[in-house]
């Protein structure tokens, strides 16, 4: 595998499910991110990940609950979301968070629908 | 604040045309970078040219090229000779602190 992955590429949940959505980096990189795309609407970055730690949480819902066990692997748990919440889910990585130089790679997102 | 806006929402033109799509940004920075990202319909987002805002030289990569303009505050995307496969989502991105994306315009080229 190369670049960064995401896992499942599609999602159907009802509101009362909790699923997680995985990404996974291959490019050693230090820096992790979850982005929101809706409809018509500029990204929205959720949760910002470096070394592990979250630097950044945007007022997001708890019902998303991000971990990053390692520097390649990021997580977003979800539970008991609600039907708005459907968009694709896309995750990012870059060399470090610190720097506005690094370019942000991204996966191939998860398209999240919630009945 | 810092503030990206695409007013193009979506343009359609004819193989061939030249199509230029637009980008204007605000900050209170003095030092930030721009950035053009392509979304195909594969989703994932892909990056296609870096500026800093001390280098205003125009850039051209290919059938690509890139106008930054500091006093108007616009870095704008043209592609000439448009083909079917430049047929995405085309974002313009900001970054001082935070990365910044405007919300993007989808481009279609028809055969």
């Amino acid at each position: 595998e190369t670049g960064v992955t995401q896992t499942p590429r599609h999602l159907v949940m009802g509101m009362t499910n909790k699923k997680s959505l995985k990404c996974e980096q291959h490019l050693g990189h230090n820096a992790m991110y979850w982005y929101k795309q809706s409809a018509k609407k500029p990204l929205e970055l959720m949760f910002v990940y470096s070394l592990e730690e979250r630097v950044e949480n945007n007022s997001v819902p708890s019902r998303f609950s991000p971990e990053c066990p390692n520097s390649s692997h990021l997580f977003l748990h979800l539970h008991t979301l609600q039907p708005e919440d459907s968009a694709l889910y896309l995750c990012a990585s870059s060399q470090d968070a610190g720097s506005a130089y690094n370019e942000q790679f991204f996966g191939p997102g998860t398209r999240l629908t919630v009945l | 604040a810092q503030k990206v806006t695409q007013a193009q929402t979506e343009i359609s033109v004819v193989e061939k045309e030249d199509v230029t799509l637009d980008c204007v940004y605000e900050t209170r920075d003095t030092t930030y970078y721009l950035f053009w990202y392509k979304q195909p319909p594969s989703g994932e987002l892909v990056f296609l040219i870096r500026r800093n805002s001390f280098d205003e030289q125009n850039e051209i990569s290919g059938r690509y090229s890139w106008n930054f303009q500091k006093s108007t505050s616009s870095f704008n995307f043209t592609i000439t000779a448009s083909q079917v496969v430049d047929s995405a989502v085309y974002f313009c991105a900001l970054r001082g602190g935070d990365m910044r994306f405007g919300a993007g315009t989808r481009l279609t080229v028809k055969p």
